[in-house]
């Protein structure tokens, strides 16, 4: 089952920043929090990752809560390719400890208006 | 470079059929991952393969199985097919121990 929890849906308009939330209460000291969109008619796209401290990419912003219960993915700029369904994952250990499955739950579906 | 590949793109097939599936992971990349997404679900993992090893394999009956070639490309065979086994079928590839799987389009598989 997946260990987060999102919204179903946000609504925001183009140009505007924002703030998409995700909860993970039972976090652990070693899970790294991974973003992951998927546009429309597409497979999941890397969004961003981080594990302790605030993260930069050209797609977008982590913010990660002090105690890593909590965390906020940023889209500075929303635009109408920015809406899709944005999923935050902890990522499950595979066997051996190096590899790693993606537990995806029903995400955060985005809405860009005009 | 060429992004993860996968054939065929869309799939009808009959109950009781067999279905194989086919990935092409991005050049360089070792370890496959294969997710089953139904409609208005995120997906869900069924396998991994690194190193043409079986790393780990998600909830699903024994009527799925894969294996990754020498060249690192996967397959995804479906025995027995279900109505239920009607999906968007994900081929994500990675080189372990990093942080991002790289995903294809997808196989939609539709079992009437």
């Amino acid at each position: 089952d997946a260990k987060t929890t999102q919204p179903n849906s946000m609504e925001s308009n183009e140009e505007e920043p924002v703030h998409l939330p995700c909860n993970h209460s039972t976090i652990s000291g070693t899970d790294y929090i991974h973003w992951y969109r998927q546009l429309p008619s597409q497979g999941p796209e890397y969004v961003i990752h981080g594990l302790t401290s605030n993260v930069n990419n050209r797609m977008a912003s982590l913010a990660i809560a002090e105690d890593r219960k909590s965390s906020t993915l940023i889209l500075h700029r929303a635009t109408l390719r920015d809406a899709a369904v944005y999923y935050c994952i902890l990522r499950d250990p595979l066997f051996g400890g190096s590899n790693y499955k993606l537990t995806f739950g029903k995400g955060t579906l985005l809405t860009v208006n005009p | 470079d060429a992004g993860v590949t996968q054939s065929p793109t869309h799939l009808i097939k009959t109950r009781g059929q067999q279905v194989t599936l086919r990935c092409s992971p991005i050049s360089g990349h070792k370890s496959v991952s294969w997710y089953q997404q139904v409609l208005g679900q995120g997906p869900q993992f069924i396998f991994q393969y690194y190193e043409k090893e079986e790393r780990g394999r998600g909830n699903f009956p024994d009527r799925f199985s894969a294996r990754q070639f020498p060249n690192y490309s996967s397959e995804l065979n479906v025995n027995a097919l279900l109505l239920g086994d009607s999906a968007l079928y994900l081929c994500a590839s990675s080189r372990a121990e990093t942080y991002e799987q790289y995903f294809g389009p997808g196989t939609r598989l539709t079992v009437t």
